[in-house]
């Protein structure tokens, strides 16, 4: 049973570039969510995807947008790149249900350095 | 917007000693989760609590949720290098009665056990 899977585990990009960054979630999960963490802090939610569509968005800039799949796999794109963008970017799945208590398991992330 | 402190941010301790993580916020959460994340990989769930007062116990690790449902700690009992990595603590504070899983984190704490 695959859990969550991310690609690529690195890139390197330059300022004023576009980055994609992929996942797939865990094998019955239909919900994904992104996090950016900077070097020795708490991961930052991005925003959320289920059924194909942006649920909820934390305090991230439109460079920052994404996109689910109809199979639930996602994606995050962030345009014209800034230093401040280099960190781990996180994905999470999880299955959508009312209330709070399913555990979101995560990838090991893309590393996204910006020179 | 609801934060989460997470203290010590650091701690270093001598293999065999006990010690306390804490995460407290303002708001009440739905629930509250513990990750565990190592160098170059995602954050790995411990443990989910969801009732004020709850206590979970995983091997020397002991997870408590405050009556009040606005703090939780995490004891470690007895240390060993293997416990060296960083120890996050995630709420999720309920939005109308539904959620979508969105997770608030804490900074982390960087444990290092020295044997």
């Amino acid at each position: 049973d695959a859990g969550v899977t991310q690609s690529p585990t690195h890139l390197i990009k330059t300022r004023g570039q576009q980055v994609t960054l992929r996942c797939s979630p865990k094998s019955g999960h239909d919900t994904v969510s992104w996090y950016q963490q900077a070097l020795g802090q708490g991961p930052q939610f991005i925003f959320q995807y289920y059924e194909e569509e942006e649920r909820q968005r934390g305090n991230f800039p439109d460079r920052f947008s994404g996109h689910q799949f109809p199979n639930y796999s996602s994606e995050l794109n962030v345009n014209a790149l800034l230093l401040g963008d280099s960190a781990l970017y996180l994905c999470a799945s999880s299955r959508f249900e009312t209330g709070n208590s399913q555990p979101q398991h995560f990838g090991d992330g893309t590393r996204l350095s910006i020179l | 917007t609801q934060l989460l402190e997470q203290s010590p941010q650091f701690l270093s301790i001598q293999e065999g000693e006990n010690l306390t993580v804490y995460c407290n916020s303002s708001s009440v959460f739905s629930s509250l989760q513990w990750y565990r994340q190592e160098p170059g990989e995602g954050p790995v769930l411990l443990v989910t609590v969801v009732t004020g007062g709850e206590v979970k116990k995983l091997k020397r690790l002991t997870f408590q949720f405050g009556d009040a449902r606005k703090d939780s700690s995490l004891h470690i009992t007895a240390a060993q290098p293997g416990d060296t990595g960083l120890y996050l603590c995630a709420a999720a504070f309920n939005a109308g009665g539904t959620s979508y899983g969105k997770l608030t984190f804490g900074q982390g704490t960087i444990l290092t056990v020295h044997p």
